[in-house]
């Protein structure tokens, strides 16, 4: 069963808006929370990340949100801009070992 | 500085054949792993490492193999390739284990018939 979940494959938002992406865990162990950006035929990228001790953590455009009560994490891009058109993927971090969610296809139409 | 490489970029092999997935960092990163994609499950954990001659199972690690004799380099085994190992395989590595972000290669695409 997978211990991170996505369950919005895909998000549309106009340019300029702001887009949220959602994330769900359910194992309370988890201490470290990352969001990677992924294009097409490229591998992940790092975007932004938050330690389980904080419950938010901004990086210009990029808002990263952590409700542990709830087990939910989310990511804020404000405004958005059709080049963040990407899968994101949330990830969390126990012990050496990171899991990631199933990943949103953010489109931004101009 | 080339980050993490992955050869080859494309791979088609036969049910049964062996062959080995290679992954190289020149970040002197203690940490790196391995993680197959497939549709709708995201990225899974096959294995990682800690450090040189240190490896343990992540997720998703029968039918596979690692190895970890240098720093830079963490190669991953296919004993005997099957249909169900189709999928994108990225490495991955970072300063160290944990709290730090993960640098990606950019992915081997395996087919199996």
């Amino acid at each position: 069963d997978q211990q991170v979940k996505q369950n919005s494959p895909s998000l549309s938002v106009q340019e300029g808006r702001i887009s949220i992406l959602n994330c769900d865990y359910t194992n309370s162990m988890f201490d470290y929370f990352l969001w990677y950006k992924k294009y097409p035929a490229e591998g992940p990228t790092f975007l932004i990340s938050i330690s389980s001790i904080k419950d938010k953590n901004e990086d210009g455009r990029f808002t990263v949100f952590l409700n542990k009560s709830a087990k939910h994490l989310s990511l804020h891009i404000v405004p958005s801009q059709p080049g963040d058109s990407a899968v994101y993927f949330c990830a969390a971090y126990n012990f050496n070992k990171f899991y990631f969610g199933s990943g949103t296809k953010l489109n931004v139409k101009p | 500085n080339a980050g993490v490489t992955q050869t080859p970029k494309f791979q088609v092999l036969k049910t049964g054949q062996s062959m080995t997935l290679q992954c190289a960092q020149d970040m002197n990163h203690e940490y790196m792993s391995w993680y197959r994609q497939d549709p709708g499950m995201g990225l899974r954990l096959i294995h990682y490492s800690v450090g040189a001659g240190i490896t343990d199972q992540g997720e998703v690690p029968n039918g596979y193999n690692v190895s970890r004799s240098t720093t830079e380099d963490f190669p991953l085994r296919l004993l005997s390739a099957a249909p169900s190992q189709t999928s994108v395989y990225f490495c991955a590595s970072s300063a160290s284990s944990g709290y730090n972000e993960q640098f990606f290669g950019p992915g081997t695409r395996l087919t199996v018939l």
